[in-house]
């Protein structure tokens, strides 16, 4: 099973590099994904989100890639600043329930 | 743009006493969801809301949890009596429907410390 602690994976880059964060979700029924920012004292932010019948989707700034075969997901960033600091949630949902189940979280660090 | 709100921000409660958390969904939402987090841990999912009733519920969300809208625009999530467990950030969120494609909104949290 997945581990839980106090130590996050932590990504660490410099300001105008592209960061991949990575996910692997549990769930094969999930058809929905969000990916998730939470700055230090707030809530989850929504970045974007991509439902199981695509396998990318692109917003400003971030593109998502979800590989069913393998049930992985990726958050891509590009030209990353020290704002996108933060820790990123992937978070995955079935269809017909509200649930959101949340993964472990992967921290970025970036560098001025 | 629209938020979602959460009062109070952070709350000292003693063990054994009774807590309220209020919420203020984003106005045109219909479902409403209740998530907590214990330091350091991933976000868990307590109770979903739709139509004046709960709609799902995790184990977590035992006989001392409740949840209410007890006007057009509140929602809030009741703890009976508070255990030293029950410390962690509590976070509101909703949604426009419930359905796949609809994004949960959340609220920057109530960190509630039992003592």
């Amino acid at each position: 099973g997945e581990s839980v602690g106090l130590h996050l994976p932590t990504l660490s880059v410099q300001e105008g590099d592209n960061s991949i964060i990575n996910c692997a979700y549990s769930n094969s029924a999930s058809d929905y994904f969000i990916w998730y920012k939470q700055e230090s004292g707030k809530g989850p932010q929504f970045i974007i989100d991509i439902r199981s019948n695509m396998d990318k989707r692109q917003g400003q700034r971030v593109t998502v890639l979800l590989n069913k075969t393998v049930k992985h997901l990726s958050l891509q960033i590009a030209a990353t600043q020290p704002g996108d600091s933060a820790v990123y949630f992937c978070a995955e949902k079935i269809g017909g329930y509200s649930t959101l189940t949340f993964g472990k979280g992967t921290m970025l660090l970036v560098s001025p | 743009e629209p938020e979602v709100t959460q009062t109070p921000s952070h709350q000292v409660t003693q063990m054994g006493q009774e807590v309220i958390l209020r919420c203020v969904p984003i106005s045109n939402h219909l479902y409403f969801y209740w998530y907590r987090q214990i330091l350091g841990q991933k976000v868990e999912f307590l109770v979903s809301f739709y139509n004046n009733e709960i709609s799902e519920k995790s184990e977590i969300f035992d006989d001392q949890f409740s949840v209410e809208r007890p006007d057009g625009s509140n929602f809030t999530l009741k703890i009976r009596s508070t255990k030293l467990e029950d410390s962690a950030m509590y976070f509101c969120a909703s949604s426009e429907t419930g359905g796949a494609g609809q994004p949960q909104h959340f609220g920057d949290g109530t960190r509630l410390s039992i003592l």
